[in-house]
């Protein structure tokens, strides 16, 4: 089935550094791929996604390319701000269309002053 | 604003009560979905419905049911609580068919079965 693996945190850094977390899929066809984002004592929120390979979501600084040949999706941005500090989670819909989200474990970003 | 609501932030139950968590949502969205959320497991799907008054098992159901009377309404039940339902609830909705579109979700229900 499908399945979603996200580099384990957590993942501590100071402010203006470089963020990645990687993000590689298990799944038949061609999925779309999401990264949420969930703020302390927030709901998930969308921050990006893409639907086809080679496509690049972007939003808040925050950047991912779907690359079918690696399987992957890995989230960056260049210079993280204390406000960035959340818990992010990669997540995937397959081409069936029933609606369904398989999420990664989710990776806790911490960023200090 | 659009918005996902659950009726309680913090619940604390006892082995064994009947427990009803509540989701409702304002964006005329056809579909909801309900998750636990759990440390190092990220979210697991409990169930989903797609229409009013239909229900799709997701992938851990057991010990859950759920009822969707009112398209705006989504409610989980625990028949029986158990300690291993001790967890983070997550409700969510999105609109119309496929995959690509964004689920919104409510702030989450912290559930202690003691």
């Amino acid at each position: 089935g499908d399945s979603v693996t996200q580099m384990e945190g957590p993942v501590t850094l100071s402010e203006e550094a470089f963020l990645t977390i990687n993000c590689t899929y298990t799944a038949t066809g061609y999925p779309s791929l999401f990264w949420y984002v969930q703020y302390p004592g927030e709901g998930l929120q969308l921050l990006l996604k893409a639907t086809k390979a080679d496509d690049k979501g972007s939003n808040k600084g925050f950047e991912a390319t779907y690359r079918k040949e690696t399987t992957s999706f890995h989230l960056e941005k260049g210079s993280v701000q204390v406000s960035d500090s959340a818990v992010y989670f990669c997540a995937l819909s397959d081409e069936t269309g029933d609606y369904k989200l398989s999420f990664g474990a989710g990776t806790t970003v911490t960023v200090r002053a | 604003d659009v918005k996902v609501t659950q009726s309680s932030r913090y619940l604390v139950k006892r082995t064994g009560e009947k427990v009803f968590l509540e989701c409702v949502q304002d964006m005329d969205h056809e579909n909801m979905f309900w998750y636990r959320q759990d440390p190092g497991l990220g979210l697991r799907l409990i169930y989903f419905s797609y229409d009013v008054k239909m229900k799709e098992k997701g992938d851990i159901p057991e010990g859950y049911s759920v009822s969707r009377e009112k398209k705006e309404r989504f409610s989980l039940i625990l028949e029986s609580a158990s300690t291993n339902q001790t967890s983070m609830y997550l409700c969510a909705s999105s609109q119309g068919q496929g995959g690509a579109n964004e689920q919104f979700f409510g702030p989450g229900t912290r559930l202690t079965v003691l």
